[in-house]
């Protein structure tokens, strides 16, 4: 069964505006991941945030961790049609190589 | 290559067959992982090979799943007497270091580069 989970399940927004997504996890981790699917292909690398930081930037994406909620955030400013995706965070637990991935949030910008 | 590979890219199957997915990592990657994505979910770990060793199979469904990496690169996922269940898109990832088991250090991080994986369809 998968660790985390997303929410919303679907977003939708117009070009332009910001996008945030949010992820629940169960256990004590190493860091976690995000990472987008576009329809057709693999997945693709976008941030790690390790368990001891609380906030990330990439670009016009910002992660924020908070371990004692175990949650995270996904932050992707002035959103572009380009966006538009589905995406998962994955959690790397405290031993272990595994990822365990949430059932992701789908991504819809408007252009 | 550049990435991760993986082939067919698309695979349809009749109930009751065995079918077999290959994965091509990155050049010099030690570790290889498998991971089964159902329609609309997250992917989910299957097993995880260290060279040609394989550290953790706990992620099969089932004994009818199996996996190999005889030497240490490429990697076969077999799949016998197909179901209809079975039928997801299969991905490969692999990554260049390896964390020991039982130490995670807190800057300890693979990054996992993934292929565009394998649809099985199972009829």
């Amino acid at each position: 069964s998968q660790q985390g989970e997303e929410d919303p399940q679907a977003l939708s927004i117009q070009e332009g505006e910001n996008a945030t997504m949010n992820c629940s996890y169960k256990t004590s981790i190493n860091n976690l991941q995000w990472y987008r699917q576009n329809s057709g292909r693999g997945l693709v690398h976008l941030i790690l945030i390790r368990s001891n930081e609380r906030e990330k930037h990439s670009g016009r994406l910002r992660v924020t961790l908070d371990t004692s909620k175990k949650s995270s955030s996904l932050l992707i400013t002035a959103s572009r049609a380009a966006d538009t995706a589905s995406y998962f965070c994955a959690v790397r637990r405290e031993y272990g190589n595994k990822l365990v991935f949430g059932a992701g949030t789908i991504l819809r910008v408007k252009s | 290559g550049a990435g991760v590979s993986q082939s067919p890219r698309y695979k349809v199957a009749k109930r009751g067959q065995d079918v077999a997915l290959r994965c091509d990592p990155i050049s010099g990657h030690v570790s290889l992982f498998w991971y089964q994505q159902a329609l609309g979910q997250g992917p989910e770990f299957l097993t995880y090979f260290q060279n040609e060793a394989q550290l953790d199979k706990s992620g099969l469904p089932s004994d009818r799943f199996f996996a190999e990496r005889p030497e240490g690169s490429v990697s076969t996922l077999k799949i016998q007497r197909t179901q209809q269940e079975d039928s997801a898109v299969y991905l490969c990832a692999s990554s260049l270091y390896l964390i020991p088991p039982g130490q995670g250090a807190i800057d300890s991080y693979n990054e996992q580069f993934f292929g565009p994986g394998t649809r099985l369809t199972v009829l």
